[in-house]
């Protein structure tokens, strides 16, 4: 079976526009995270999502920031008026209810120039 | 709040030789614990985990005991190969209101293998 897909792997924006990154989790997986890992660094918790609902954004750097999973699948991480700051790997992770091992996608490196 | 903390890297080792990767950690109650890797242009993979006290995990000749009188939880592996090339990290769940769990990451260790 597919694992945890994202896309784009690689997004160039320059400073100031919108982007939106797309996670794929496996099917089934009711839970769904989304990390940021900058360079150099460990993976950040960003958000949760059970199924539709968003449970926590209390890792969300800014309100530049947004998330949803409008359907309980498919997630879409969005950053608005992009910074250098934001620069980073930003990581899906799905897992089933109940269960604490998250299966992690590749990332979209994401660089604002 | 949590926190992991780990050796810095990068570590290199020649084939063969004994790695120890060390992890210590701050959480409140009793988190699980868990090893990733992140093999050169692969996503994290869990490589081992422990969910209590004094439990041992092992995958693929790596082995971390969940030490909680040192809130530790460090890595070994008797006979690294240059396959093993990747970067560690340390990590623990912690179950919040509302049933789910947020991990907390530490900041990874590189490991190469030299042959």
């Amino acid at each position: 079976g597919a694992g945890v897909s994202q896309s784009p792997r690689y997004k160039v924006a320059k400073r100031g526009q919108d982007v939106a990154l797309r996670c794929d989790p496996i099917s089934g997986h009711v839970s769904l995270f989304w990390y940021q890992q900058a360079l150099g660094q460990g993976p950040e918790f960003l958000t949760y999502f059970q199924n539709e609902a968003q449970l926590d954004k209390s890792g969300l750097p800014s309100d530049r920031f947004f998330a949803e999973r409008p359907e309980g699948s498919v997630s879409t991480l969005k950053i608005q008026r992009t910074q250098q700051e934001d620069s980073a790997v930003y990581l899906c992770a799905s897992s089933l209810a109940g269960t604490d091992t998250q299966y992690f996608g590749p990332g979209t490196r994401l660089t604002v120039l | 709040g949590d926190s992991v903390t780990q050796m810095e890297g990068p570590v290199t080792l020649s084939e063969e030789a004994f790695l120890t990767i060390n992890c210590t950690y701050t959480a409140t109650g009793y988190p699980s614990l868990f090893w990733y890797v992140q093999y050169p242009g692969e996503g994290l993979q869990l490589l081992l985990k422990a969910t209590k006290a004094d439990d041992k995990g092992s995958n693929k000749g790596f082995e971390a005991t969940y030490r909680k009188e040192t809130t530790s939880f460090h890595l070994e592996k008797g006979s690294v190969q240059v396959s093993d090339s990747a970067v560690y990290f340390c990590a623990l769940r912690t179950r919040l209101s509302g049933g789910y769990q947020k991990v907390t990451f530490g900041i990874g260790t590189k490991l190469q293998v030299i042959p």
